[in-house]
C-alpha cells in the first residue's frame, strides 16, 4: 500500500476487556514496529519484528501485551485485561529493514481509550 | 539501552526567527538519527535525517548537525513560518538494532 495503515483508527474499551490493534506496513518493508504515545511524550518502543519472528520485545510493559505477524506482512498487537493506565495512541512504523537505512514511517495510530 | 534528552520542550518564535532544537544520546553505536514533525493529531513525519559519517545536512529551511564526540545533535530550522508549529522529535538508532529511541519532543510555536 502506499503507506502504514491502522486499524481501528479509534476504540474506547471497558476496563478488563480484550483489544487487538492491526498494522498493515508498507508493501515489501520487513521490519515492523510497534510504539506507544502518551499525551506530551514522544514515541516508546515496544516490539520489533523482523520479518515474522519479533526481534526485541523487550519494550512490552508485561504479559498482558503481545504481538503477532504470522506472514511477515500484517501485524496485530493484543492487550488482555486491559488498565485505565494503557490509554494511549498505538503508533505502528515499518522500514526496509536493512543496514542501507532505517527510516521507519509510522502510521496514523490507533487511539486506545480504556474506561 | 539508548537514553535521548531533547531541549526544550516548548520553544515559542517569532514568524521569521530561527528556531533551534537539541537532542543528546547516550549509546556511542547510535549511527542514524533522523527528525520527525508531528502536528496535532496526525502522525510523526520524517523531516530530515544524518547519519554518523555526516556532520552536518541541510534541506531548504531546516539543517542537523551531528557531533559524534559530544554525543549531540541538534535540529536548525530558518525563517519559521506559522506552518512549522508542530511538535518536533529526534530520535537516535544505534545501527545493530535498527530501533530508534525517541525523545520527549519540543512544541514549536510559530507567532505571525
Amino acid at each position: 500500500g502506499a503507506g502504514v495503515s491502522q486499524t481501528p483508527s479509534n476504540k474506547v474499551t471497558e476496563k478488563g476487556k480484550y483489544v487487538e490493534l492491526r498494522c498493515d506496513p508498507i508493501s515489501g518493508h520487513t521490519a515492523l514496529y510497534w510504539y506507544r504515545q502518551s499525551l506530551g511524550q514522544g514515541p516508546e518502543f515496544l516490539i520489533y519484528f523482523q520479518g515474522t519472528g519479533a526481534a526485541d520485545d523487550s519494550g512490552l510493559p508485561n504479559d498482558r501485551f503481545f504481538a503477532v505477524r504470522p506472514e511477515g506482512s500484517v501485524s496485530t498487537l493484543k492487550i488482555q485485561r486491559t488498565e485505565r493506565g494503557d490509554s494511549a495512541v498505538y503508533l505502528c512504523a515499518s522500514s526496509r529493514g536493512d543496514s542501507s537505512g532505517n527510516t521507519i514511517y509510522f502510521g496514523e495510530g490507533s487511539w486506545l481509550t480504556v474506561v | 539501552g539508548e537514553n535521548v534528552e531533547q531541549h526544550p520542550s516548548t520553544l515559542s518564535v517569532q514568524e521569521g526567527d530561527s528556531a533551534v532544537i537539541k537532542c543528546t544520546y547516550s549509546d556511542s553505536a547510535s549511527n542514524y538519527f533522523p527528525w520527525y514533525k508531528q502536528e496535532l493529531g496526525k502522525r510523526p513525519q520524517l523531516i530530515i535525517d544524518i547519519r554518523s559519517n555526516v556532520g552536518e545536512k541541510k534541506d531548504q529551511r531546516i539543517a542537523v548537525t551531528l557531533n559524534k564526540t559530544a554525543k549531540h545533535f541538534s535540529l536548525h530550522i530558518t525563517e519559521t513560518q506559522p506552518e512549522d508549529s508542530a511538535v518536533y522529535f529526534c530520535a537516535a538508532s544505534p545501527g545493530g538494532s535498527y530501533i530508534p529511541t525517541f525523545g520527549r519532543g519540543t512544541s514549536l510555536i510559530v507567532h505571525p
